[in-house]
């Protein structure tokens, strides 16, 4: 498996615009996970899911952020309109539900955002 | 609220050295906790995952053990080389339904 696989790897977009970030999970993972990370607040979880299914989104910062996993090997972040103090790096994780026990989460290179 | 602490934040040391880095979570209540290695602008990479059963886990120079009730992790860090110098997070994942936090992490350098 090539791992989890973020796109675009970087953006550098106008104040005000939408932007959308792509992720693919590792296949026959059941969570998704979506990071922010910025030097002041470090790694911060804005949601994640569980077989497509949002299970806590308590960690997105605004309305302007909205997340979707229409299957299971898809999931977009969106930022509508975005704002210079969204710019960040972006990661995306998956990982296996075997209970009692979770497997370990795998991170993709995540999207550097820049919004300017 | 689910916490987790990294000390040191920052760690310079020459090579060779034996090294330890401190994990502490506020909520004992965990499945597992992993390890990760982050360089600079890169993504995270696993090291390690403990099971809550478990007490340690090895994976060659890098030791990791878990004291759950006390709510702390340690990772060791053997004969430590210039290769090691990263970022290196600490982060459990809750039983509530696999929510994975992090620490703020260890800043590493060794020294060659």
């Amino acid at each position: 498996d090539a791992g989890v696989i973020q796109s675009p790897r970087h953006e550098v977009t106008e104040m005000g615009q939408e932007v959308t970030l792509r992720c693919k999970p590792i296949s026959g993972h059941d969570y998704l996970f979506w990071y922010r990370q910025t030097m002041m607040r470090g790694l911060e979880l804005l949601i994640y899911f569980n077989n497509n299914v949002p299970i806590d989104d308590s960690g997105m910062p605004e309305d302007r952020f909205s997340a979707k996993m229409p299957n299971a090997s898809f999931s977009t972040l969106k930022i509508q309109p975005s704002e210079p103090r969204d710019s960040a790096v972006y990661f995306c994780a998956s990982s296996r539900d075997r209970r009692p026990s979770n497997t370990e989460a795998f991170f993709g290179q995540g999207t550097r955002l820049t919004v300017v | 609220k689910q916490e987790v602490t990294q000390i040191p934040a920052a760690l310079s040391v020459p090579e060779g050295e034996n090294l330890v880095l401190n994990c502490s979570f506020t909520d004992s209540a965990i499945y597992n906790l992993q390890w990760f290695r982050q360089d600079p602008g890169k993504g995270l990479t696993s090291l390690l995952l403990i099971q809550s059963s478990q007490r340690e886990q090895t994976s060659g120079r890098l030791n990791a053990s878990l004291d759950k009730s006390s709510g702390r992790s340690t990772l060791y860090i053997a004969a430590s080389q210039p290769g090691d110098s990263a970022t290196y997070l600490c982060a459990p994942s809750y039983s509530s339904a696999s929510k994975i936090i992090f620490g703020s992490g260890t800043r590493l350098s060794i020294r060659p």
